[in-house]
Protein backbone atom coordinates (compact mmCIF):
# COMPACT_ATOMS: atom_id res chain seq x y z
CA UNK A 1 0.00 0.00 0.00
CA UNK A 2 1.46 3.53 -0.94
CA UNK A 3 1.67 5.72 2.49
CA UNK A 4 0.78 8.54 0.43
CA UNK A 5 -1.11 8.69 -2.83
CA UNK A 6 -2.09 11.64 -5.34
CA UNK A 7 -4.41 11.47 -8.31
CA UNK A 8 -3.80 11.71 -11.33
CA UNK A 9 -0.38 11.79 -11.32
CA UNK A 10 -0.34 13.59 -14.73
CA UNK A 11 -2.59 16.33 -16.19
CA UNK A 12 -2.53 18.70 -18.91
CA UNK A 13 -4.89 21.12 -19.25
CA UNK A 14 -5.60 24.15 -20.79
CA UNK A 15 -5.40 28.10 -19.62
CA UNK A 16 -8.91 28.88 -17.77
CA UNK A 17 -9.74 25.09 -16.44
CA UNK A 18 -10.42 24.43 -12.97
CA UNK A 19 -9.09 21.32 -11.95
CA UNK A 20 -8.46 19.27 -8.56
CA UNK A 21 -5.49 16.86 -6.97
CA UNK A 22 -6.87 14.53 -4.61
CA UNK A 23 -4.45 12.97 -1.69
CA UNK A 24 -5.12 10.88 0.36
CA UNK A 25 -2.38 9.37 3.15
CA UNK A 26 -2.61 5.94 5.36
CA UNK A 27 -0.66 6.59 8.01
CA UNK A 28 -2.76 7.53 10.25
CA UNK A 29 -0.37 10.98 10.54
CA UNK A 30 -2.24 14.31 11.59
CA UNK A 31 -0.23 17.01 9.52
CA UNK A 32 -0.73 16.85 5.67
CA UNK A 33 0.88 19.67 3.31
CA UNK A 34 1.08 20.67 -0.27
CA UNK A 35 4.56 21.43 -1.83
CA UNK A 36 4.62 23.28 -5.17
CA UNK A 37 8.06 21.97 -7.05
CA UNK A 38 8.85 24.28 -10.06
CA UNK A 39 11.54 23.31 -13.07
CA UNK A 40 13.69 24.38 -11.41
CA UNK A 41 13.26 21.70 -8.39
CA UNK A 42 12.76 24.27 -6.22
CA UNK A 43 10.56 22.72 -3.54
CA UNK A 44 8.15 25.80 -1.75
CA UNK A 45 5.61 24.84 0.90
CA UNK A 46 1.71 26.54 -0.40
CA UNK A 47 -0.54 24.81 2.45
CA UNK A 48 -0.20 22.87 6.04
CA UNK A 49 -3.01 21.24 7.57
CA UNK A 50 -3.49 19.76 11.20
CA UNK A 51 -6.11 17.64 12.16
CA UNK A 52 -8.76 19.46 9.39
CA UNK A 53 -7.27 22.81 10.44
CA UNK A 54 -5.27 25.55 8.32
CA UNK A 55 -1.98 26.43 9.99
CA UNK A 56 -0.08 27.28 6.91
CA UNK A 57 -1.13 29.16 4.03
CA UNK A 58 1.58 30.90 2.03
CA UNK A 59 1.45 33.41 -0.70
CA UNK A 60 -0.25 31.47 -3.08
CA UNK A 61 -2.86 32.73 -5.15
CA UNK A 62 -6.50 32.17 -3.91
CA UNK A 63 -7.22 30.46 -7.18
CA UNK A 64 -6.04 27.80 -4.96
CA UNK A 65 -7.99 26.24 -2.61
CA UNK A 66 -6.90 23.07 -0.25
CA UNK A 67 -9.76 21.53 1.27
CA UNK A 68 -9.49 18.76 3.65
CA UNK A 69 -12.43 16.51 4.81
CA UNK A 70 -11.16 14.31 6.91
CA UNK A 71 -7.23 14.10 8.69
CA UNK A 72 -6.19 11.44 6.38
CA UNK A 73 -7.15 13.35 3.49
CA UNK A 74 -6.06 16.95 1.69
CA UNK A 75 -7.39 18.05 -1.60
CA UNK A 76 -6.43 20.79 -4.18
CA UNK A 77 -8.35 22.52 -6.15
CA UNK A 78 -7.06 25.33 -8.41
CA UNK A 79 -8.97 27.51 -10.70
CA UNK A 80 -8.83 29.27 -13.43
CA UNK A 81 -5.48 27.56 -14.38
CA UNK A 82 -2.27 29.74 -16.06
CA UNK A 83 0.77 29.11 -17.62
CA UNK A 84 2.96 29.82 -14.79
CA UNK A 85 0.66 27.04 -12.59
CA UNK A 86 2.91 24.02 -14.66
CA UNK A 87 4.76 22.18 -11.84
CA UNK A 88 4.96 19.00 -9.66
CA UNK A 89 2.58 19.11 -7.49
CA UNK A 90 3.66 16.81 -3.85
CA UNK A 91 1.07 16.11 -1.20
CA UNK A 92 2.90 15.18 1.80
CA UNK A 93 2.10 13.86 5.61
CA UNK A 94 3.73 14.16 9.38
CA UNK A 95 3.11 12.28 12.55
CA UNK A 96 2.92 15.92 13.33
CA UNK A 97 3.52 19.34 12.25
CA UNK A 98 6.56 21.28 13.64
CA UNK A 99 10.57 20.77 13.56
CA UNK A 100 11.92 17.17 13.79
CA UNK A 101 9.24 15.21 12.21
CA UNK A 102 9.84 12.55 9.17
CA UNK A 103 7.45 14.12 6.00
CA UNK A 104 6.46 11.45 3.91
CA UNK A 105 5.95 12.67 0.33
CA UNK A 106 3.18 11.03 -2.56
CA UNK A 107 4.79 10.84 -6.17
CA UNK A 108 3.87 14.07 -7.43
CA UNK A 109 1.08 15.26 -9.37
CA UNK A 110 2.67 16.65 -13.02
CA UNK A 111 0.51 19.76 -14.14
CA UNK A 112 1.30 20.75 -17.55
CA UNK A 113 -1.05 24.13 -18.58
CA UNK A 114 -1.20 24.86 -22.09
CA UNK B 1 16.58 35.14 -1.69
CA UNK B 2 15.88 31.86 -0.83
CA UNK B 3 16.33 30.84 3.23
CA UNK B 4 18.77 27.71 2.78
CA UNK B 5 21.06 27.98 0.26
CA UNK B 6 22.71 24.91 -1.22
CA UNK B 7 25.86 24.51 -2.89
CA UNK B 8 27.28 23.16 -5.37
CA UNK B 9 24.20 22.75 -7.31
CA UNK B 10 25.70 20.45 -10.12
CA UNK B 11 28.08 17.98 -9.08
CA UNK B 12 29.36 15.56 -11.12
CA UNK B 13 31.66 13.21 -10.70
CA UNK B 14 33.34 9.29 -10.96
CA UNK B 15 32.52 6.35 -9.10
CA UNK B 16 34.43 6.31 -6.02
CA UNK B 17 35.11 9.78 -5.51
CA UNK B 18 34.61 11.64 -2.24
CA UNK B 19 32.36 14.71 -1.86
CA UNK B 20 30.36 17.44 0.49
CA UNK B 21 27.66 19.21 -0.66
CA UNK B 22 26.27 22.05 1.64
CA UNK B 23 23.22 23.75 2.79
CA UNK B 24 23.70 27.38 4.71
CA UNK B 25 21.29 30.16 6.15
CA UNK B 26 21.34 32.85 8.16
CA UNK B 27 17.99 31.58 10.26
CA UNK B 28 18.91 29.30 13.18
CA UNK B 29 16.94 26.04 13.12
CA UNK B 30 15.56 24.02 15.66
CA UNK B 31 16.50 20.58 12.91
CA UNK B 32 17.76 20.17 9.93
CA UNK B 33 17.11 17.32 7.85
CA UNK B 34 18.44 15.70 4.08
CA UNK B 35 16.47 14.14 1.61
CA UNK B 36 17.49 12.41 -1.37
CA UNK B 37 14.40 12.83 -4.89
CA UNK B 38 14.90 10.49 -7.32
CA UNK B 39 13.55 11.25 -11.09
CA UNK B 40 9.83 10.72 -10.74
CA UNK B 41 9.31 10.50 -7.27
CA UNK B 42 9.25 12.39 -3.96
CA UNK B 43 11.70 13.24 -1.95
CA UNK B 44 12.46 10.61 0.89
CA UNK B 45 14.30 11.51 4.14
CA UNK B 46 17.74 10.26 4.59
CA UNK B 47 18.46 11.94 8.12
CA UNK B 48 17.28 14.16 10.55
CA UNK B 49 19.81 16.33 12.83
CA UNK B 50 18.78 18.55 16.14
CA UNK B 51 21.76 19.21 17.81
CA UNK B 52 24.30 22.24 17.13
CA UNK B 53 27.65 20.10 16.25
CA UNK B 54 25.90 16.68 15.70
CA UNK B 55 27.41 14.29 13.52
CA UNK B 56 25.31 11.32 11.84
CA UNK B 57 26.67 8.65 9.70
CA UNK B 58 24.50 6.19 7.35
CA UNK B 59 26.55 3.83 5.88
CA UNK B 60 28.44 6.36 3.65
CA UNK B 61 26.94 9.32 4.04
CA UNK B 62 28.38 11.61 7.02
CA UNK B 63 25.55 14.26 8.10
CA UNK B 64 26.86 17.49 10.12
CA UNK B 65 24.52 20.39 11.67
CA UNK B 66 26.85 23.38 12.15
CA UNK B 67 27.26 24.20 15.72
CA UNK B 68 24.98 27.45 15.74
CA UNK B 69 22.67 25.37 13.78
CA UNK B 70 22.24 27.56 10.87
CA UNK B 71 23.93 25.12 8.50
CA UNK B 72 24.93 21.40 7.66
CA UNK B 73 26.71 19.37 5.32
CA UNK B 74 26.59 16.19 4.04
CA UNK B 75 29.82 13.93 2.96
CA UNK B 76 29.75 10.87 0.56
CA UNK B 77 32.47 8.46 0.61
CA UNK B 78 33.42 6.40 -2.33
CA UNK B 79 29.94 7.59 -3.94
CA UNK B 80 28.50 4.87 -6.67
CA UNK B 81 26.12 5.57 -9.30
CA UNK B 82 23.31 4.90 -7.05
CA UNK B 83 24.17 7.83 -4.85
CA UNK B 84 22.68 9.84 -7.91
CA UNK B 85 19.88 11.95 -7.25
CA UNK B 86 18.53 15.75 -5.93
CA UNK B 87 19.71 15.90 -2.40
CA UNK B 88 17.63 18.52 -0.79
CA UNK B 89 18.21 19.79 3.01
CA UNK B 90 15.14 21.10 4.80
CA UNK B 91 15.13 23.04 8.29
CA UNK B 92 12.60 23.64 10.62
CA UNK B 93 11.11 25.37 13.77
CA UNK B 94 9.34 24.05 17.03
CA UNK B 95 6.63 26.12 16.72
CA UNK B 96 5.10 25.75 14.03
CA UNK B 97 4.50 23.27 11.10
CA UNK B 98 6.88 25.32 8.45
CA UNK B 99 9.77 23.03 6.43
CA UNK B 100 11.66 25.22 4.03
CA UNK B 101 13.78 23.44 1.50
CA UNK B 102 16.73 24.41 0.10
CA UNK B 103 16.88 24.38 -3.92
CA UNK B 104 19.25 21.23 -3.86
CA UNK B 105 22.32 19.81 -5.46
CA UNK B 106 21.84 17.55 -8.20
CA UNK B 107 24.85 14.83 -7.68
CA UNK B 108 25.64 11.96 -10.72
CA UNK B 109 27.79 9.55 -10.22
CA UNK B 110 29.24 7.96 -13.42
CA UNK B 111 30.36 4.43 -13.30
Amino acid sequence: DTAVSQTPKYLVTQMGNDKSIKCEQNLGHDTMYWYKQDSKKFLKIMFSYNNKELIINETVPNRFSPKSPDKAHLNLHINSLELGDSAVYFCASSLRGGSGNTIYFGEGSWLTVV
Amino acid sequence: TQLLEQSPQFLSIQEGENLTVYCNSSSVFSSLQWYRQEPGEGPVLLVTVVTGGEVKKLKRLTFQFGDARKDSSLHITAAQPGDTGLYLCAGGWSNNNDMRFGAGTRLTVKP
